[in-house]
């Protein structure tokens, strides 16, 4: 069951415009949300989170927005870099680590 | 600071043969450990979760098993490897188990069945 979702399975951005990723959840249970960034080869490394208690969370470039009543959120990368091109995934738990859930990833590629 | 190591990075294995993975998380006490799988065009899958020493929760049904014989080892085995577990492999630990605690992963594995 996806019930973590990323429709996007690619984006392409200039560098210095703005990146949005996107990600759709289908279970209400879940109250953590987190964006994760991965490399080939390499494994994922935690990028930002926001709990369901808010609606924005931002750190340096990064800012995720939380809509619960639409249950999406997305990351927003401001001013995107070639640096940040890599594959993104969203995650959602619920009430224990145990169920947390993550996206397919979508595959950012930030052009110079 | 907490660091996780898995290994070996890559391997190749034929079809019938046994498989262990390795990991080890330095730093802290009694932490959560996590194997995922990753899938082309499906995210990561959690395969095992353990709380504590001997203590494994399996999430789907597979070829696969997983031990934990010391506090911050966790290892992911196998009898017998089919085609079907060739896949990047992702070991993970979390502070605990509530909602709110990050998860943090290792390098990976890539294992390969010929």
């Amino acid at each position: 069951d996806q019930q973590v979702k990323q429709n996007s399975p690619s984006l392409s951005v200039q560098e210095g415009r703005i990146s949005i990723l996107n990600c759709d959840y289908t279970n209400s249970m879940f109250d953590y949300f987190l964006w994760y960034k991965k490399y080939p080869a390499e494994g994922p490394t935690f990028l930002i989170s926001i709990s369901s208690i808010k609606d924005k969370n931002e750190d340096g470039r990064f800012t995720v927005f939380l809509n619960k009543s639409a249950k999406h959120l997305s990351l927003h990368i401001v001013p995107s870099q070639p640096g940040d091109s890599a594959v993104y995934f969203c995650a959602a738990s619920g009430w224990n680590n145990n169920d947390m859930r993550f996206g397919a990833g979508t595959r950012l590629t930030v052009k110079p | 600071s907490q660091t996780i190591h898995q290994w070996p990075a890559t391997l190749v294995q034929p079809v019938g043969s046994p498989l262990s993975l390795e990991c080890t998380v330095e730093g802290t006490s009694n932490p959560n450990l996590y194997w995922y799988r990753q899938a082309a065009g499906r995210g990561l899958q959690l395969l095992f979760y353990s709380v504590g020493i001997g203590q494994i929760s399996s999430e789907v049904p597979q070829n696969l098993s997983a031990s934990r014989p010391q506090d911050r080892q966790f290892i992911l085995s196998s009898k017998k490897l089919l085609l079907s577990d060739s896949g990047f492999y992702l070991c993970a630990w979390s502070v605990g188990s509530a909602s709110g605690n990050t998860i943090y992963f290792g390098e990976g594995s890539w294992l390969t069945v010929v």
